[in-house]
């Protein structure tokens, strides 16, 4: 199984600034990774697949970067709405090989 | 616009067999290029994929939960079901129904359902 790794556990940035989300996997993945948006009460949103395409209605400020076992996900200018858990999501050889979700990033309000 | 609901029983006790059923509407479920999976969340934890499977049937599981997972498809009623056998209290989840969209080597969740707690208690 294929163990990935996301780093801080929480993250506190100010709203309209930058804040930088990593991901790491056991193994190489290639691009095969996916980032979601949960917010509490909510279930996980899809932003991101293929380690940097946006999902359909996906803001621009949201950009997914990284292959192979680092990958990144950056929010340009932080508003209100984008202070959240997220989590990255590795598909490499899906199937047979399992779906792996990270253990999530908590984004909170500095 | 393509919604999916979880349905089933709140509660369940130790050593019984958790049953949810996943209902879509707004699309068919008998679209190709799409699978249809369940994901877990233990009480402020993270996500764990349980399975999916292909509206023909077809279907793949984690190998940690594999002894006791069934996913089927009941095509006539656009619905998917989950049964996880011999729970514990480690089983005590929000878990969630989603769509699996199957794109090239790509593989994504979207939509999700909105979530049922499933609680494993006496």
């Amino acid at each position: 199984e294929i163990v990935m790794t996301q780093s801080p556990a929480t993250l506190s940035v100010s709203p309209g600034e930058r804040a930088t989300l990593s991901c790491r996997a056991s193994q190489s993945v290639s691009s095969n990774l996916a980032w979601y948006q949960q917010k509490p009460g909510q279930a996980p949103r899809l932003l991101i697949y293929g380690a940097s395409t946006r999902a359909t209605g996906i803001p621009a400020r949201f950009s997914g970067s990284g292959s192979g076992t680092e990958f990144t996900l950056t929010i340009s200018s932080l508003q209100s709405e984008d202070f959240a858990v997220y989590y990255c999501q590795q598909y490499n050889n899906w199937p047979p090989l399992p779906i792996t979700f990270g253990q999530g990033t908590r984004l909170e309000i500095k | 616009q393509l919604q999916l609901q979880e349905s089933g029983p709140g509660l369940v006790k130790p050593s019984e067999t958790l049953s949810l059923t996943c209902t879509v509407s707004g699309g068919s479920i008998s679209s190709s290029s799409y699978y249809w999976g369940w994901i877990r969340q233990p009480p402020g934890k993270g996500l764990e994929w349980i399975g999916s499977i292909y509206y023909s049937g077809s279907t793949y599981y984690n190998p940690s939960l594999k002894s006791r997972v069934t996913i089927s498809v009941d095509t006539s009623k656009n619905q998917f079901s989950l049964k996880l056998s011999s729970v514990t209290a480690a089983d005590t989840a929000v878990y969630y129904c989603a769509r699996q969209r199957q794109w090239l080597v790509h593989n994504w969740f979207d939509p999700w359902g909105q979530g049922t707690l499933v609680t494993v208690s006496s």
